[in-house]
């Protein structure tokens, strides 16, 4: 399977902290996406990172990306309540040639306000 | 601009049961995706197609799933006859032409009960 799994699977923490998640994957890719799904939600997208990137910002969002270790992290500055989601990274389908997204199983982060 | 619109939001049916989901892209998009999320995990892709063509079907369970997009706008996933193991949240997603990187947008989803 390509499934991603993030790391941790839950994790808590109080407004204003700042919050890692990590993803590691199993097959080479072209990018890898983060997506953010609030309950009983849709996925939005949050950012793209291309294989060839190592690092990229968007706002409070940091993404990180090492394909020699095939791991992903997203970090989150300053959290605030409304960062309480849980957050998925999703790699495309490189193997079947087709944009494809496999899922990893999700972190589901706490914000506490 | 209108995002992914599906329905219906609930459904409890019964095992062996039929049940129909309909998916609404964004305007213009010409890729749509159908996927499974089960409770606890990430979404899985079912079926994705380009206008009204399929590219992968290849995680779609065939002998009980079926789905289609007739004029390469509009939705249909159908699953007859359910199982237990069918409950799960079905979520579509639409984005432009289907190239490596595009963002996908989703809709809300459809949470399914068998019983």
């Amino acid at each position: 399977s390509q499934q991603g799994e993030e790391d941790p699977q839950a994790l808590s923490i109080q407004e204003g902290e700042n919050a890692t998640m990590n993803c590691s994957y199993k097959t080479s890719i072209n990018n890898l996406q983060w997506y953010r799904q609030n309950s009983g939600r849709g996925l939005v997208h949050l950012i793209l990172i291309r294989s060839n990137e190592r690092e990229k910002h968007s706002g409070r969002l940091r993404v990180t990306l090492d394909t020699s270790k095939k791991s992903s992290s997203l970090l989150i500055t300053a959290s605030r309540a409304a960062d309480t989601a849980s957050y998925f990274c999703a790699t495309d389908g490189r193997q079947t040639g087709a944009n494809n997204l496999f899922f990893g199983t999700g972190t589901r982060l706490t914000v506490i306000p | 601009e209108a995002g992914v619109a599906q329905s219906p939001r609930y459904k409890i049916i019964e095992k062996r049961q039929s049940v129909a989901f309909w998916c609404n892209p964004i305007s213009g998009h010409a890729t749509l995706y159908w996927y499974q999320q089960i409770l606890g995990q990430g979404p899985k892709l079912l079926i994705q197609f380009q206008n009204n063509g399929v590219v992968d079907d290849s995680q779609l369970p065939k002998d009980r799933f079926s789905a289609e997009r007739l004029k390469g706008v509009d939705s249909t996933l159908k699953i007859q006859p359910a199982k237990l193991e069918d409950s799960a949240v079905y979520l579509c997603a639409s984005s432009l032409g289907g190239d490596y990187g595009e963002t996908q947008y989703f809709g809300p989803g459809t949470r399914l009960l068998v019983l």
